[in-house]
């Protein structure tokens, strides 16, 4: 069974950098083909990808936020870790990690459960 | 950057039947997924590659995907079914995910 946990402070002071962290389990991310993404949800709004990274370590970012997003992995631990600096109120949101296959056609699936992140002072 | 366009809402009465329409240029090379999202959760597909239905999804929910429209659809609207339901390809150019808006299912 694949499972994905987000975790990460509830909340950050403007300008500050959100480090968050994706677990999972029932994959391994050095398997040929696999990938794992980040998504938000600001309240109310549509989803927003933002970077992913694939089991040969290629990355790739959001066209807009990509000076602002680092997204690393490690191997042993199962885990992806996200960094996006300077945040700003507008960037509060719940974030989600989701698996996908990294042929650039799948779905993601499964997604975890979300981890909603407040950026106020 | 690609653009996927999704109406921001749609009324149905329980038992009809609800059609979701999501618009990109020439969307229909693309492989597109659908995402149904009740308040307070995650995500879950129950459409992909354009009309496959993942195991668990009734065979209410449907799909079709030509020119410059995908479309979901939901035969027998329950009440259950209300939720929020995004389209999402991938920008094979650039290795990024695309979501539309996002349509709000109100059952009346």
């Amino acid at each position: 069974q694949v499972t994905l946990r987000e975790s990460g402070p509830a909340l950050v002071k403007p300008t500050q950098t959100l480090t968050l962290t994706c677990a999972f389990s029932g994959f391994s991310l050095s398997t040929s083909g696999m990938s794992v993404s980040w998504i938000r949800q600001s309240p109310g709004k549509a989803l927003e990808w933002l970077a992913r990274i694939d089991w040969d370590d290629d990355k790739y970012y959001n066209t807009f936020l990509k000076t602002r997003l680092t997204i690393s992995r490690d191997t042993s631990k199962n885990q992806v870790v996200l960094t996006m600096t300077n945040m700003d109120p507008a960037d509060t949101a719940t974030y989600y990690c989701a698996r996908a296959l990294s042929n650039q056609r799948s779905p993601f699936e499964p997604w975890g459960q979300g981890t909603l992140v407040t950026v106020s002072s | 950057s690609y653009v996927l366009t999704q109406a921001p809402s749609l009324s149905v009465a329980p038992g009809q039947t609800a059609r979701f329409a999501c618009g990109g240029d020439n969307i229909g090379v693309n492989s597109v997924h659908w995402y149904q999202q009740k308040p307070g959760q995650a995500p879950v597909v129950v459409i992909s590659y354009d009309s496959d239905r993942p195991s668990g999804i009734p065979e209410r929910f449907s799909g079709s995907n030509s020119g410059s429209t995908a479309t979901l659809t939901i035969s027998g609207v329950e009440a259950g079914d209300e939720a929020d339901y995004y389209c999402q390809v991938w920008d094979i150019s650039v290795g990024h995910a695309v979501f539309g808006g996002g349509t709000k299912l109100t059952v009346l």
